[in-house]
């Protein structure tokens, strides 16, 4: 199947800091990608749609200037943790949507944030 | 998106089949139904996904009930790698894909 690859796989970064995690869909060129949250015990949260080359789409209650997205390329999404805090120590994990193969959403292994 | 609910737990006995159902009774025309899994601290896997017809392919079949108002999920011989969370997500082309909380799969020696 087709690969979406996240990095870091994990980060552990001090309080006030700003953290940017990559998706890449490596052998398919993705339009639209997501990002979810998890905490511990708790299913997948959606947090933004990521359009190639236009503005994402938060999910309410979502802070936009906090969770920053970019997807410049069919290629690659950013997100962004800006002024990080210990609340927002997650599981963070991003999703690209294959139309190649039935609209199949293909998912990142997903990234560790721990702030300090 | 229209809400899904399964079954918070399900057991298994390793070799048997595993059914796990879900209700998606609030599914529009033009929404597919999909299943993922997640093993601990990783992304979720594809399973499969259909439309209204059933669905089988190497992993799964997928048994859409004719009303589309639920589906069940088979894996026809469980193993023990098969334990992990499943989720059942109904969405529509190019529309988001909203989690539900899953059903806990435990496949038992």
């Amino acid at each position: 199947g087709a690969v979406v690859s996240q990095h870091p796989s994990w980060v552990i970064c001090k309080s006030g800091t700003s953290v940017k995690i990559e998706c890449r869909s490596l052998d398919f060129q993705a339009t639209t990608m997501f990002w979810y949250r998890q905490f511990p015990k708790q299913s997948l949260m959606l947090m933004a749609t990521s359009n190639e080359g236009s503005k994402a789409t938060y999910e309410q209650g979502v802070e936009k200037d906090k969770f920053l997205i970019n997807h410049a390329s069919l290629t690659l999404s950013t997100l962004t943790v800006t002024s990080a805090h210990p609340e927002d120590s997650s599981f963070y994990i991003c999703s690209a949507s294959h139309t190649g193969s039935g609209e199949k959403l293909f998912f990142g292994s997903g990234t560790q944030l721990s702030v300090l | 998106d229209a809400k899904t609910t399964q079954p918070t737990s399900m057991d298994c006995a390793e070799g048997r089949a595993a059914n796990l159902p879900c209700n998606h009774s609030t599914i529009s025309g033009n929404e597919y139904v999909y299943w993922y899994r997640q093993i601990h601290s990783q992304g979720p896997q594809y399973i499969i996904h259909g439309l209204k017809n059933n669905e089988t392919n190497e992993m799964a079949s997928l048994i859409i009930t004719e009303d589309r108002k639920s589906s069940t999920l088979i894996l026809p011989h469980a193993t023990l790698r098969d334990t992990a969370v499943y989720y059942c997500i109904v969405r529509a082309i190019a529309g988001k894909s909203t989690f539900g909380d899953g059903t806990t799969l435990t496949v038992k020696p």
